[in-house]
């Protein structure tokens, strides 16, 4: 199994501040085929079941404000959130889709 | 608007056998791979396993593979997670998910899409 590992676990950073999540992978996720990276980001608020942020590692989601944007390729990527707003408080899971699925550990994102 | 419905929060016993269900609606429930998502209490999110719905084909995570059993009914849109003797260890809220549309231009599934509202297990003597 491919195993993602999320950096940092927790993070706090002021409103308007620039926030960055790292995730990497024990093995490529990018398939040569198609040269996409099959790497998802997920955000879930307390008590709510998570929501789709990024598809293939840059592809934000209709809806999803552009202040977060995924970058990377391979087996490290990255989220950013460019200025934090109250309502990103969250925890973001990155996961990959290139062998089965498997999820990172989560980093908790909250107001400094 | 693409909904996934769960059966309501259950609490059992050790030993005792369990399937919970996730019904989909308002798209067409064969063309689309769901996944089972588990959520220990206070702990991140772990695949389980996926099932695709128009012939019953299955891939589980070896970290569940033989605890639980998942299956669908196409002609109801609806899948499933069973177990056959629950442990208290199984406690955790449990997701049903869509993937996104199956494409011809990769082998993969894909990123999950729609997500249910989850199921609460709680497994206590």
């Amino acid at each position: 199994d491919i195993v993602m590992t999320q950096s940092p676990d927790s993070l706090a950073v002021s409103l308007g501040e620039r926030a960055t999540i790292n995730c990497k992978s024990s093995q490529s996720v990018l398939y040569s085929s198609d040269n996409k990276n099959y790497l998802a980001w997920y955000q879930q608020k307390p008590g709510q079941p998570p929501k789709l942020l990024i598809s293939w590692a840059s592809t934000r989601e209709s809806g999803v404000p552009d202040r977060f944007s995924g970058g990377g390729s391979g087996t490290d990527f990255t989220l950013t959130i460019s200025s934090l707003q109250a309502e990103d408080v969250a925890v973001y899971y990155c996961q990959q889709y290139y062998s089965t699925n498997t999820f990172g550990q989560g980093t908790k994102l909250e107001i400094k | 608007e693409v909904q996934l419905v769960q059966s309501g929060a259950e609490v059992k016993k050790p030993g005792e056998s369990l399937r919970i269900s996730c019904k989909g609606s308002e798209y067409s429930f064969t063309n689309y791979w769901i996944s089972w998502v588990r959520q220990m209490p206070g702990k991140g999110l772990e695949w389980m396993g996926r099932i695709d719905p128009s012939d019953s084909y299955t891939n589980y995570s070896p970290s569940f593979q033989g605890h639980v059993t998942i299956s669908a009914d196409k002609s109801i849109s609806t899948a499933y997670l069973r177990w056959s003797s629950l442990k208290a260890s199984d406690t955790a809220i449990y997701y049903c998910a869509r993937h996104a549309p199956k494409s011809p231009e990769t082998p993969m599934v894909l990123y999950i899409d729609y997500w249910g509202q989850g199921t609460l297990v709680t497994v206590s003597s």
